[in-house]
């Protein structure tokens, strides 16, 4: 069974800041997803990657797959930037991507 | 296309009542997915079906149930409710193996 543990918990950052936020998880994916959801509860996909790098604007994520780790980076942060950042991979290793686990989130909060 | 769409948005219930949910994924996704949010929890994994066929399960009691129809429509079922069942519920329907697009929710208050 798989655990996902991200970090930090909680961040706040001054606009324009570079941030950085970690996953790791315990047993070999087949692709692993990074989420964001704001107040109010809608949960938007940022990412899903099984290897190396992604880039999405300003969000760029990385996965090491040996490691079991992954890495979700914001450049040149905005206050709009502010939300809440999830990781999640898949309960069952080889199977869909529509059973997955979650990390407990990142709250990120983007000062002007 | 219209996105991921979940009713009623909003529900409130007594302890004991049944309630059932509905999802409408995105044209062309076959498969849904249920997932429950609480502030002790977090997010966790209710249900997936693909093809009106229950691919996975979660760690939930026989109480919570669901089911998909053969327009790809989802329903889920929390009978007996208790005061820990007031969630916000989840939707997410994806093309097989790809990733997830998210519904609004149902915000369901258990009194």
């Amino acid at each position: 069974k798989n655990e996902v543990e991200q970090s930090p918990q909680n961040l706040t950052a001054q606009e324009g800041e570079f941030i950085t936020i970690n996953c790791s998880y315990s047993v070999g994916i087949s692709a692993l997803h990074w989420l964001q959801q704001h107040p109010g509860g809608g949960i938007v996909s940022l990412f899903m990657l099984s290897s190396g790098k992604k880039k999405h604007g300003r969000l760029i994520a990385t996965i090491n797959i040996q490691e079991k780790h992954s890495s979700l980076h914001i450049t040149a942060s905005h206050p709009r930037d502010s939300a809440v950042y999830i990781c999640a991979v898949p309960l069952n290793y080889g199977g869909s991507q529509g059973n997955l686990i979650f990390g407990k989130g990142t709250k990120l909060s983007v000062k002007p | 296309k219209a996105g991921v769409t979940q009713t009623p948005r909003y529900l409130i219930k007594t302890r004991g009542q049944q309630v059932t949910l509905s999802c409408s994924p995105i044209s062309g996704h076959r498969s849904v997915s249920w997932y429950q949010q609480t502030p002790g929890q977090g997010l966790q994994f209710l249900f997936e079906y693909f093809s009106e066929t229950q691919r996975n399960k979660g760690n939930f009691p026989g109480r919570f149930s669901g089911r998909q129809f053969s327009n790809s429509r989802s329903e889920m079922n929390v009978s007996t409710l208790e005061l820990g069942d007031s969630a916000l519920y989840l939707c997410a329907s994806s093309l097989r193996n790809n990733e997830q697009f998210f519904g609004p929710g149902t915000r369901l208050t258990v009194l």
